[in-house]
């Protein structure tokens, strides 16, 4: 299975300001997801990313606010702008195994909004 | 669309075995399982594609009832390791992103 290295694990942070997080996998990968964990909650996918077009974005997310990037096949960043308290989360990148195989996660960015 | 599990949190004993079910409102084609300890990423644990497929590893084992849209998570006898918060997920859009379930938290005590 692939291995993803995401950066950073944790940051604490102003209100009004962005993070980018970071994302690079050890192979060639059509798609990228993006997940936010909120305190106590489930994953909840905020987008997909593709290499070479517009990320796709879920119910409830707009690019504005979580505008993604995924210039080459290994690699995507996520940013979290203009950042409030209820941003606080953990934020993780993940790929799919194929068809017969379980999703990879990276080992999450806890995110803390002061 | 999200698939509820239930129970949302069991304690056991060492050595006890529990039973962690998977609720769809939708079709589930496929059933995705993970753990997640406190602090970590989730981990993959298994995936049934089919519907009356039974799979598993170790004292973990999952079914996949694909009429009643539900999957099931056997743990026998429990370690002490299987402390964490289990998840099943399913595939929407043919493969294409995971949406996981509300979770379910294990705590294993000596």
């Amino acid at each position: 299975s692939a291995v993803i290295s995401q950066k950073p694990s944790r940051d604490i942070c102003q209100r009004g300001t962005s993070l980018t997080i970071q994302c690079q996998v050890d192979s060639q990968v059509t798609m990228m997801f993006w997940y936010r964990q909120q305190p106590g909650q489930s994953l909840t996918l905020i987008a997909t990313a593709n290499q070479g077009s517009e990320a796709t974005y879920e119910s409830g997310f707009v690019i504005d606010k979580f505008p993604i990037s995924r210039p080459n096949l290994t690699f995507s960043t996520l940013t979290v702008s203009n950042m409030s308290p209820e941003d606080s989360s953990i934020y993780l990148c993940s790929v799919s195994g194929g068809e017969f195989n379980g999703y990879t996660f990276g080992s999450g960015t806890r995110l803390t909004v002061v | 669309q999200q698939p509820v599990q239930s129970p949302q949190a069991v304690i056991l004993r060492e050595g006890e075995d529990a039973v962690i079910n998977c609720s769809s409102s939708k079709a589930l084609y496929s059933v995705h399982w993970y753990r997640q300890k406190h602090g970590e990423a989730p981990v993959f644990l298994m995936i049934l594609l089919k519907g009356g497929e039974q799979k598993g590893h170790d004292k973990i084992s999952a079914s996949f009832n694909e009429k009643k849209q539900q999957s099931s998570l056997y743990l026998t006898a429990s370690q002490l390791s299987y402390s964490g918060t289990y998840f099943c997920g399913t595939e929407v859009g043919g493969f294409q992103k995971l949406v996981f379930g509300t979770g379910t938290r294990l705590l294993v005590s000596p």
